[in-house]
């Protein structure tokens, strides 16, 4: 079965912060998401990665960044936290053009 | 606006009824996926559908493609509380590598 990890289930963090939020996955998969969920409006695609060292806006890309050192391995950075930014994040990996295997999200508060 | 529709957005029937939720765009997918979210978890794919009028069962699940491939449904017969959760389509547009989530159908089953 392939295994998605976020670093974190919950997370508290103040505004102006950098914060960082991981992801590892152990599939070997080309693909990485990372997407915010936020009730009415499902979920929003802020970037995502097709191979190491790639990366690709999403729709919702600003005041994130990202990053992809390793190929199971990919990181969002929040790089000064606004409380616009409290959401629960999903992680999500894929081969290409496959179904999406996700973990069990980070649920961020930002103070 | 969001790429695709769910319709409803909120649903609550009595065990052993029957439903339907719809997915729309005007925007035609190469495969649209469907996912059950259960609280304080990630999504979980049920099916993915590839072809225009395909109809894919699993149990008492039935998910059809439009002809066209730009919108989905998923009809469930004789509702029971297990089913109870977060429905997501998410489509995999022609000739984008990534994916887009509607946002949402969530669906409480009654004993």
């Amino acid at each position: 079965d392939v295994k998605v990890t976020q670093s974190s289930r919950y997370l508290v963090k103040r505004t102006g912060e950098k914060v960082f939020l991981e992801c590892v996955q152990d599939m070997d998969h080309e693909n990485m998401f990372w997407y915010r969920q936020d009730p009415g409006l499902g979920l929003r695609l802020i970037y995502f990665s097709y191979d190491v060292k790639m990366k690709e806006k999403g729709d919702i890309p600003e005041g994130y960044s990202v990053s992809r050192e390793k190929k199971e391995r990919f990181s969002l950075i929040l790089e000064s936290a606004s409380t616009n930014q409290t959401s629960m994040y999903l992680c999500a990996s894929s081969l290409f053009r496959q179904p999406q295997h996700f973990g069990d999200g980070t649920r961020l508060s930002i103070l | 606006t969001q790429l695709l529709e769910q319709s409803p957005q909120f649903l609550s029937i009595q065990e052993g009824e029957n439903l339907t939720v719809y997915c729309n765009s005007s925007s035609v997918f190469s495969s649209l996926q469907w996912y059950r979210q259960e609280p304080g978890e990630g999504p979980v794919l049920l099916v993915t559908v590839v072809t225009g009028g395909e109809v894919k069962k699993l149990k008492r699940l039935t998910f059809q493609f439009g002809d066209a491939r730009k919108d989905s449904s998923l009809h469930i017969t004789a509702a029971q509380p297990g089913d109870t959760g977060l429905y997501l389509c998410a489509g995999d547009r022609q000739g984008n590598n990534d994916m887009r989530f509607g946002a949402g159908t969530r669906l409480t089953v009654k004993p």
